[in-house]
């Protein structure tokens, strides 16, 4: 089993829906992240979670530290938001230096 | 700015040979990591650097060497290539707010590594 496990694995949708992917992981962590990783391979950073919620724009993260879970929503989702989503953690074992990265979400939204 | 860079994009390399991949950020971050990027793997940390002159191993290290003699710049080095290392390398970089991997990281636009 993974220590960093998201869900749905794949997720189509119809533009304007909203949209959630889960991220739950077994190790306590201090940070987490979002990542977006586009079709053409970039990978850009949507957030840096410790605590609570933040929005930017259409996106929104939250994280329960203590339930080890966090989700991205996306609202009005557009065939843009068409990418991978990734989240990954960083671990509080002393001595890991490193992220812990999730399997990603692939997330189509039809026109 | 041009955030991170990463030189070259595409490389073709044959079994035995040597190469070195450049990544370069001009937002003065203090810490940069290199990883690779494998079909059902995810994202993998192979080195990375809290300072200028500083390097340590991340999890998949074997192969591979690094070097930052400059803050903006983080070298990554294959001495023997192996097909095992075909790949998608990506660099990041990320503010000193703290401990490493704790704040946002920006990511260059990747290198595909194949090994013949």
């Amino acid at each position: 089993k993974n220590e960093v496990e998201q869900s749905p694995q794949n997720l189509t949708a119809q533009e304007g829906e909203f949209i959630t992917i889960n991220c739950s992981y077994s190790v306590g962590i201090s940070a987490l992240h979002w990542l977006q990783q586009h079709p053409g391979g970039g990978i850009v950073s949507l957030f840096m979670l410790s605590s609570g919620k933040k929005k930017h724009g259409r996106l929104i993260a939250t994280i329960n530290i203590q339930e080890k879970h966090s989700s991205l929503h996306i609202t009005a989702s557009h065939p843009r938001d068409s990418a991978v989503y990734i989240c990954a953690g960083k671990p509080i074992i002393q001595g890991a230096q490193k992220l812990v990265f999730g399997q990603g979400t692939r997330l189509t939204i039809n026109p | 700015n041009a955030g991170v860079t990463q030189t070259p994009k595409f490389r073709v390399l044959k079994t035995g040979q040597s190469m070195t991949l450049l990544c370069a950020q001009d937002m003065n971050h203090e810490y940069m990591y290199w990883y690779r990027q494998d079909p059902g793997m995810g994202l993998r940390l192979i080195h990375y650097s809290v300072g200028e002159g500083t390097t340590a191993k991340g999890e998949v290290p074997d192969g591979y060497n690094v070097s930052r003699l400059k803050k903006q710049n983080f070298l990554l080095g294959l001495e023997s290539a192996a097909p095992s290392q075909t790949s998608v390398y990506f660099c990041a970089s990320s503010p000193y707010h703290g401990a490493p991997f704790t704040d946002t990281q920006y990511f260059g636009p990747g290198t595909r590594l194949t090994v013949l």
